[in-house]
């Protein structure tokens, strides 16, 4: 079965603390792994993709294959960051339907 | 560019009523989906298309029906309203081969 796991529903850490939110993954066959964020008041964005292996606001992912993994990092948490954050996943070159983790909502205490 | 809009952006029906939640974009995006968000369960597909005339299925489908007569508009239509359909429902877009879908502000319905 196709399925994306977040397993903390709250995460509430310290401004300046890491940052690291647990997305794993279960797909038979080769996934695209993302992050979408949601700002109050804001639309779902993308944050950042596994393909581009880059650096969004601080923020990094590591798609670990073995542990069917995709955690997002960020070693110093600012205030700004407080968000809800979804991992998704879709079937390579199919990013017409997404399946979505069950969100995790991020909160950066100054 | 509006991107992808979607209106109304709230509406409280009754159980049995019908309405339509409509979505429009203005990217010429050939794929269009419809998710609903709730909490602890994240957003599940509802419909997507993948252009004109071009509709099927996503994870949880009943009770919902769609159609696309042009590039722009997707429109989801609730054909007897239940509580179990009291949620927020995001409509986004996007293009073949594209990697990051575009989300509308989401319409959050009530069913009493």
């Amino acid at each position: 079965a196709q399925r994306v796991t977040q397993p903390e529903k709250l995460l509430s850490v310290f401004k300046g603390a890491p940052v690291e939110l647990k997305c794993n993954y279960s797909y038979s066959g080769s996934p695209e792994l993302f992050w979408y964020v949601q700002y109050s008041r804001q639309r779902l964005q993308l944050l950042l993709r596994h393909i581009s292996r880059e650096s969004i606001k601080g923020f990094t992912a590591d798609l670990n294959k073995g542990e069917t993994s995709f955690h997002l990092k960020k070693p110093f948490a600012q205030e700004e960051d407080s968000a809800m954050y979804y991992c998704a996943l879709s079937r390579t070159g199919n990013t017409g339907k997404l399946i979505f983790g069950q969100g995790t909502t991020l909160q950066v205490k100054p | 560019n509006a991107g992808v809009t979607q209106t109304p952006k709230f509406q409280v029906l009754k159980t049995g009523q019908s309405m339509t939640l409509q979505c429009a974009q203005d990217m010429n995006h050939e794929y269009m989906s419809w998710y609903r968000q709730d909490p602890g369960m994240g957003l599940r597909l509802i419909h997507y298309s993948v252009g004109a005339g071009i509709t099927d299925q996503g994870e949880v489908p009943n009770g919902y029906n769609v159609s696309r007569s042009t590039t722009e508009d997707f429109p989801l239509r609730l054909l007897s309203a239940a509580p179990s359909q009291t949620s927020v429902y995001f409509c986004a877009s996007t293009r073949p081969g594209a990697y990051e879908q575009y989300f509308g502000p989401g319409t959050r319905l009530t069913v009493t």
